[in-house]
C-alpha cells in the first residue's frame, strides 16, 4: 500500500528562520505529489502540487518543494517565515487509481 | 463553483443519539472522502467514494459509523449511536483523477 512519511512533527522556529519539512513516498513509478496546510481552526488548504516536468515547484505564500525521484522525496521549504506561517503541514501522494494518501502532517510553530 | 459544502459547521449531541453529517462535492469531481481529524489521532481517512460507489471503507472505526453517496452531488456520513469518543472534525473532500483534493470547511461533533 502507498504510503507517505513526514518527519519531525513538531517544528519551533523563529520569525525569518527558513523552514525545510521533509517528506518521502513509498514507492517508484508514475506518481502525483502535493503539500496541504491547514492554519489553526480551518480546513486544509491546497499549497503546492507536483504532476510531471520542472521538479522544483513554486507555491502560494514563498513555499517551494523540490521533487527528488533517487530519493523518493518532495520537500517542502520556505526561506524566511512568518508568523502567520503557524499551521499544520501534510504532505500526500497520490498512485495510479489509488487514494490520495496522507502523511501524519507536520504542526509548525512561528514565534514572533 | 462554492467548493465542497459540510453541514452543519458545528453539532453538539448527547451520547446516544444520531448523527448525520452532510457533504455537497464539487460538481464534476467523481470522488469523495470522509476523514476525521483529532488532536491524538490526526487526519484519519474513514471512506472514500469513487462514482458514488463505495471504494475503501477499511478506516470507518465501527458498525455505528455508515456512509452513503445516492448520487454525485451528495453524501452524508451517519453515526448511530454516538459516543463522546466520536467528538472530532469530520472533514469531506472531494476531486477529479488527478488526486488534488479540496476539503470542505468541517464539522465539528461535540457528543456529550
Amino acid at each position: 500500500a502507498q504510503s507517505v512519511s513526514q518527519h519531525n512533527h513538531h517544528v519551533i522556529l523563529s520569525e525569518a528562520a527558513s523552514l525545510e519539512l521533509g517528506c518521502n513516498y513509498s514507492y517508484g513509478g508514475t506518481v502525483n505529489l502535493f503539500w496541504y496546510v491547514q492554519y489553526p481552526g480551518q480546513h486544509l488548504q491546497l499549497l503546492l502540487k507536483y504532476f510531471s516536468g520542472d521538479p522544483l515547484v513554486k507555491g502560494i505564500k514563498g513555499f517551494e518543494a523540490e521533487f527528488i525521484k533517487s530519493k523518493f522525496s518532495f520537500n517542502l521549504r520556505k526561506p524566511s517565515v512568518q508568523w502567520s506561517d503557524t499551521a499544520e503541514y501534510f504532505c500526500a501522494s497520490k498512485r495510479g487509481n489509488n487514494r490520495l494518501a496522507f502523511g501524519k502532517g507536520n504542526q509548525v510553530v512561528v514565534i514572533p | 463553483d462554492a467548493g465542497v459544502i459540510q453541514s452543519p459547521r458545528h453539532e453538539v449531541t448527547e451520547m446516544g443519539q444520531e448523527v448525520t453529517l452532510r457533504c455537497k462535492p464539487i460538481s464534476g469531481h467523481n470522488s469523495l472522502f470522509w476523514y476525521r481529524q483529532t488532536m491524538m489521532r490526526g487526519l484519519e481517512l474513514l471512506i472514500y467514494f469513487n462514482n458514488n460507489v463505495p471504494i475503501d471503507d477499511s478506516g470507518m472505526p465501527e458498525d455505528r459509523f455508515s456512509a452513503k453517496m445516492p448520487n454525485a452531488s451528495f453524501s452524508t456520513l451517519k453515526i448511530q449511536p454516538s459516543e463522546p469518543r466520536d467528538s472530532a472534525v469530520y472533514f469531506c473532500a472531494s476531486s477529479l483523477g488527478d488526486g488534488e483534493a479540496f476539503f470542505g470547511q468541517g464539522t465539528r461533533l461535540t457528543v456529550v
